[in-house]
């Protein structure tokens, strides 16, 4: 079976920029999709296909991906970016697969 | 807008079944394919099952195959997860989302799960 490691936990201070890793064999042949859960809500997508961001997500939030690490960038880091983010892919073999989740702790 | 909303969560005992919706709004349901997504308490994200628009596919991760069973009403904009012979294992916030699928000679090659709902609580205990 196909397996996403992010980091368990990520501490950033404001306005510092966050890097958040989503290691999987070969991802980057993969497309790769990050999202956002803050504590008692619904996750919401937050870069997709790699590096693309739906419309309302800030600028702040992109991506890559190439060989075998994905990377969840967060620039100008604010408190509101406090949140779990999951790394997220589709496998032949495994179908949908997340990442274990990184939690981002705002100092 | 976009909303998905989802009930029939609740309360069951080992071996028991139980049927969950989703209602979906704000766009064209039958055009795009739908999942189920489940997060047991303090824990990360599962994938349960994705549903082709015309209910035609299926796929379900190993740990519920045999045991749970997608579909959809396109009339009634409604997606649904029925779940047999449930086990603690199996409790969870399950979420309805809608999926952007990329399909390349039949065979999907990305699920974006774009537009969640809020989740119902499942509870497997005796």
């Amino acid at each position: 079976s196909y397996v996403l490691t992010q980091p368990p936990s990520v501490s950033v201070a404001p306005g510092q920029t966050a890097r958040i890793t989503c290691g999987g064999n070969n991802i980057g042949s993969k497309s790769v999709h990050w999202y956002q859960q803050k504590p008692g809500q619904a996750p919401v997508l937050v870069v997709y296909d790699d590096s693309d961001r739906p419309s309302g997500i800030p600028e702040r939030f992109s991506g890559s991906n190439s060989g075998n690490t994905a990377t969840l960038t967060i620039s100008r880091v604010e408190a509101g970016d406090e949140a779990d983010y999951y790394c997220q892919v589709w496998d032949s073999s495994s179908d949908g697969v997340f990442g274990g989740g990184t939690k981002l702790t705002v100092l | 807008e976009v909303q998905l909303v989802e009930s029939g969560g609740g309360l069951v005992q080992p071996g028991g079944s139980l049927r969950l919706s989703c209602a979906a709004s704000g766009f064209t349901f039958s055009s795009y394919w739908m999942s189920w997504v489940r997060q047991a308490p303090g824990k990360g994200l599962e994938w349960v099952a994705n549903i082709k628009q015309d209910g035609s596919e299926k796929y379900y991760v190993d740990s519920v195959k045999g045991r749970f069973t997608i579909s959809r009403d396109n009339a009634k904009n409604s997606l649904y997860l029925q779940m047999n012979s449930l086990r603690a294992e199996d409790t969870a916030v399950y979420y309805c989302a809608r999926a952007r699928i990329t399909m390349v000679r039949g065979v999907i090659i990305a699920c974006i799960f774009d537009y969640w709902g809020q989740g119902t609580l499942v509870t497997v205990s005796s």
